[in-house]
């Protein structure tokens, strides 16, 4: 299965830090997503990094993938109070998904 | 374009009992999957239903079941309730299926076993 192991567990930060967050997957992928989800609610889709990508941007989002360490990292700028949730990460491909615990991400204004 | 809905939103049931969560998908999307929430296990995988038929199945008891119409909703099926069910079930829907792109997810059934 592609197991998706996020790290930290849970992060604190102050608005207006940026807040970086890792992932590790153990077979290979052909893309890997990164959700948020907001206290009790569905995910939201942040972006998708191909494997054959080495990084990506979206908005205030950079997501890095190095599939040598089977590890991506998403990167957060200028965080605001709204980013506080849980991000997971998941890696597509034998049509088995397994997300992790995520990270909660925390924002003090 | 409206997005994918779950229902009921909130059960409770008791130990023993049965239960079925439908979901809608978005319309045009073909693949359904569907995930168990909890707090000690987090995220995990139940089964994809794309065009009527599962396509992939995750490492749950025979007592989940679930399956999909030709209108591509879909619904899961929960026989002989135990307590450690309870769980926000979620599921999410895309076009190609859960390992092509993006999945548009609901906003969960919480299920509570009692």
């Amino acid at each position: 299965s592609q197991q998706g192991e996020e790290d930290p567990q849970a992060l604190s930060i102050q608005e207006g830090e940026n807040a970086t967050m890792n992932c590790s997957y153990k077979t290979s992928i052909n893309n890997l997503q990164w959700y948020r989800q907001n206290s009790g609610r569905g995910l939201v889709h942040l972006i998708l990094i191909r494997s054959n990508e080495r990084e990506k941007h979206s908005g205030r989002l950079r997501v890095t993938l190095d599939t040598s360490k089977k590890s991506s990292s998403l990167l957060i700028t200028a965080s605001r109070a709204a980013d506080t949730a849980s991000y997971f990460c998941v890696g597509g491909s034998n049509y088995k998904l397994t997300f992790g615990k995520g990270t909660l991400l925390t924002v003090n204004p | 374009k409206a997005g994918v809905t779950q229902t009921p939103r909130y059960l409770i049931k008791t130990r023993g009992q049965q239960v079925t969560l439908s979901c809608s998908p978005i319309s045009g999307h073909r693949s359904v999957s569907w995930y168990q929430q909890t707090p000690g296990q987090g995220l995990q995988f139940l089964f994809e239903y794309f065009s009527e038929t599962q396509r992939n199945k995750g490492n749950f008891p025979g007592r989940f079941s679930g399956r999909q119409f030709s209108n591509s909703r879909s619904e899961m099926n929960v026989s002989t309730l135990e307590l450690g069910d309870s769980a926000l079930y979620l599921c999410a829907s895309s076009f190609d299926g859960m390992n092509t792109g993006e999945l548009f997810f609901g906003e969960g059934s919480r299920l509570t076993v009692l």
